[in-house]
């Protein structure tokens, strides 16, 4: 079955500093995508990166990358020099190309930026 | 544009009430979905449209029904409410040759 997994409730990093947040899927498709999306406390869902199956490289948005280890089912965003405005929940989400319109999510990770 | 639009945006309902959500949007989107996201909770996918006139079960479908009425427009409906129903619900919409989902602003239930 398939399934996202967000193992960090919560974090608090220091403003400036990098971060990393954590998702690891499970899917025995070959063919995938998968999302990162915020939500502030106003919330709105932001969308933030995509990265496929096949794509070779990383992707990366501005302050925003995805550490895509394919071996290791895991798909981590990484928030480089950390903002005040970065404080809001991140979740993780995924769709198979098998059943291209079906997207699920993570429980999500609440950061908060320490100024 | 409006994006995607959710009525109502506030409703509290007794226990065995029935209610009608509705979801439209304006970009012509192929696909669109319910999501329930309860208090510190991430998003769970109740159903889902591929393309006007199909509908699939998401994850937690129990206790709700949805029409695909047209392309623009998709509606969840619960029968019999409960309070397990209470919830934040969002519609969103994508298009087929792209990834990101459009969300509208969700709608917040109470039911007690």
């Amino acid at each position: 079955a398939q399934k996202i997994t967000q193992t960090q409730p919560g974090m608090f990093v220091q403003e400036k500093e990098a971060v990393t947040l954590d998702c690891t899927y499970d899917t025995s498709d070959q063919s995938y995508g998968l999302f990162w999306y915020k939500q502030p406390s106003s919330g709105e869902m932001i969308f933030l990166i995509y990265q496929g199956s096949y794509d070779e490289q990383n992707a990366t948005e501005g302050r925003y990358s995805l550490n895509f280890q394919k071996a290791r089912k895991s798909a981590n965003l990484v928030i480089s020099a950390s903002q005040l405005g970065d404080s809001a929940m991140y979740f993780c989400a995924m769709r198979w190309y098998s059943s291209a319109s079906k997207i699920i999510f993570g429980s999500g990770t609440r950061l908060s930026i320490r100024p | 544009n409006a994006g995607v639009t959710q009525t109502p945006k506030f409703q509290v309902l007794k226990t065995g009430q029935s209610m009608t959500l509705q979801c439209a949007q304006d970009m012509n989107h192929n696909s669109m979905y319910w999501y329930r996201q309860d208090p510190g909770m991430g998003l769970r996918l109740i159903y889902y449209s591929a393309s006007e006139g199909t509908t699939d079960k998401g994850e937690v479908p129990n206790g709700y029904n949805v029409s695909r009425l047209n392309k623009r427009e998709f509606s969840l409906r619960l029968e019999s409410a409960a309070p397990s129903q209470t919830s934040v619900y969002f519609c969103a919409s994508r298009d087929q040759g792209d990834y990101e989902q459009y969300f509208g602003p969700g709608t917040r239930l109470t039911v007690t």
